[in-house]
């Protein structure tokens, strides 16, 4: 199984600062055929099922702001959002969809400071 | 608009069946991976299964295998789950997601809840 595991569990940002989180995959998620990173970002808000807001690592779905970037290859990456915003209160995971157990990471909490 | 409508979930007493549903709408369900994900409130996210667009391939989660069962109706666009011999450690929101690689659509969830 590919395990991945964040850092840090909990992030408290002041409003308009850049928050970052990490994940790090117990195997690389890099699928050289294809040059994709098999890894994907999603944010979770209270009583709320969890939403996509980036895959193949980096890419941004449509309609999430452009504050928040994805980065990383192979087994890290990194999730950021520039300019914290009071609606990014939220859990984030991390996910690899590159083998099955698809398994998350165990997310990261992010409050305002 | 791309929805999933889960339900089915309800209280069950450990040993238990439940069958979950999620009713598909606003896309082609017969083209997509579909994927169970579980959540104990409070907690993290855990994938627990998936079938292939035409239903010829399953895959679960350890923790499940052998006492659940996925499967899919892509004529009545309905994903299903099939749960038997339920343990309290079942005990979770269910949600239906999409996803032929990342999950790019949820359903709300359904709670199933298991104790004596």
């Amino acid at each position: 199984d590919i395990v991945m595991t964040q850092s840090p569990d909990s992030l408290t940002v002041a409003l308009g600062e850049r928050a970052t989180i990490n994940c790090k995959s117990s195997q690389s998620v890099l699928y050289t055929a294809s040059n994709m990173n098999y890894l994907a970002w999603y944010q979770q808000k209270p009583g709320q099922p969890p939403k996509l807001l980036i895959y193949w690592a980096s890419t941004r779905k449509s309609g999430v702001p452009d504050r928040f970037s994805g980065s990383g290859s192979g087994t890290d990456f990194t999730l950021t959002i520039s300019g914290l915003q009071a609606e990014d209160v939220a859990v984030y995971y991390c996910q690899q969809h590159y083998s099955t157990p698809h398994m998350f990471g165990q997310g990261t909490k992010v409050e305002i400071k | 608009e791309v929805q999933l409508v889960e339900s089915g979930g309800g209280f069950v007493q450990p040993g238990g069946s439940l069958s979950l549903s999620c009713a598909a709408s606003g896309f082609t369900f017969s083209d997509y991976w579909m994927h169970w994900v579980r959540q104990v409130p409070g907690e993290g996210l855990v994938w627990v299964s998936r079938i292939h667009s035409a239903g010829t391939s399953t895959d679960y989660a350890d923790s499940v295998k052998g006492r659940v069962t996925i499967s899919r109706d892509n004529a009545k666009n309905t994903l299903f789950l099939q749960m038997h011999s339920l343990r309290a450690e079942d005990t979770a929101i269910y949600y239906c997601v999409r996803g032929n690689n990342y999950f790019d659509y949820w359903g709300q969830g359904t709670q199933v809840t298991v104790s004596s």
